[in-house]
């Protein structure tokens, strides 16, 4: 069975703008949960979705958004771009009836 | 929110010892307890993961344990090799078993193993 997946792996961009990262979950997999890396910070949860429904969202700004597909693709989106927010994006995947979730590669951005 | 601490932040134990690594959390209604492997440029890994309702789990040379009461967990690795050589982090959550947390996984700062020759 194929493991998560996130598109794309790289993605350079410039203060301001607004970038998409995109995440398919394992097959069968209903929960997706973003997740944000910095050296400085460490791993930090910004939300999680479960068949198509947003339940939960950590403490990031308004900036910070998502939504999931009824084929459980998830993206995420962020607006108004920070030097700041130059980080590794992962997402994670979960099976209904299990506590486990499984990460995908992440999306290395980095803002200039 | 919970809070979760790990320590230490770097260890260096020789090939063949034991290596031990501690977490603690800060809310009681934690249940579900993750350890996560993660090599440079790689995706944390899921090596084992406990629950409230179990004191200790183990598989082959990784070991977890949980003290509910005192609020903190460790993972023990026994006969250590160079490929256990990465970032470990632990983490805590409120899972409601819909394969999500109910408030997302909160992670400790990581600690870095490295497995001298």
């Amino acid at each position: 069975k194929a493991g998560v997946t996130q598109t794309p792996r790289y993605l350079i961009k410039t203060r301001g703008q607004q970038v998409t990262l995109s995440c398919s979950p394992i097959s069968g997999h209903r929960s997706v949960s973003w997740y944000q890396q910095t050296p400085g910070q460490g791993l930090q949860f910004l939300f999680e979705y479960f068949s198509e429904t947003q339940r939960n969202k950590g403490n990031f700004p308004g900036r910070f958004s998502g939504r999931q597909f009824s084929n459980s693709r998830s993206e995420m989106n962020v607006s108004t771009l920070e030097l700041g927010d130059s980080a590794l994006y992962l997402c994670a995947s979960g099976l209904s009836g299990t506590y486990e979730q499984y990460f995908g590669p992440g999306t290395r951005l980095t803002v200039t | 929110g919970e809070n979760v601490e790990q320590h230490p932040s770097t260890l260096s134990v020789q090939e063949g010892d034991s290596a031990v690594i501690k977490c603690t959390y800060s809310d009681s209604a934690s249940n579900y307890f993750p350890w996560y492997k993660q090599e440079l440029g790689k995706r944390p890994q899921l090596i084992i993961d406990i629950r409230s309702n179990v004191g200790e789990k183990k598989d082959q040379r990784i070991a977890v344990t949980l003290n509910k009461t005192a609020k903190h967990f460790s993972l023990h690795i026994t006969e250590t090799q160079p490929e256990d050589s990465a970032v470990y982090f632990c983490a805590a959550s409120r899972n409601d078993g819909t394969g999500g947390g109910a408030d997302g996984l909160t992670f400790g700062k990581g600690t870095h193993l490295i497995i001298q020759p």
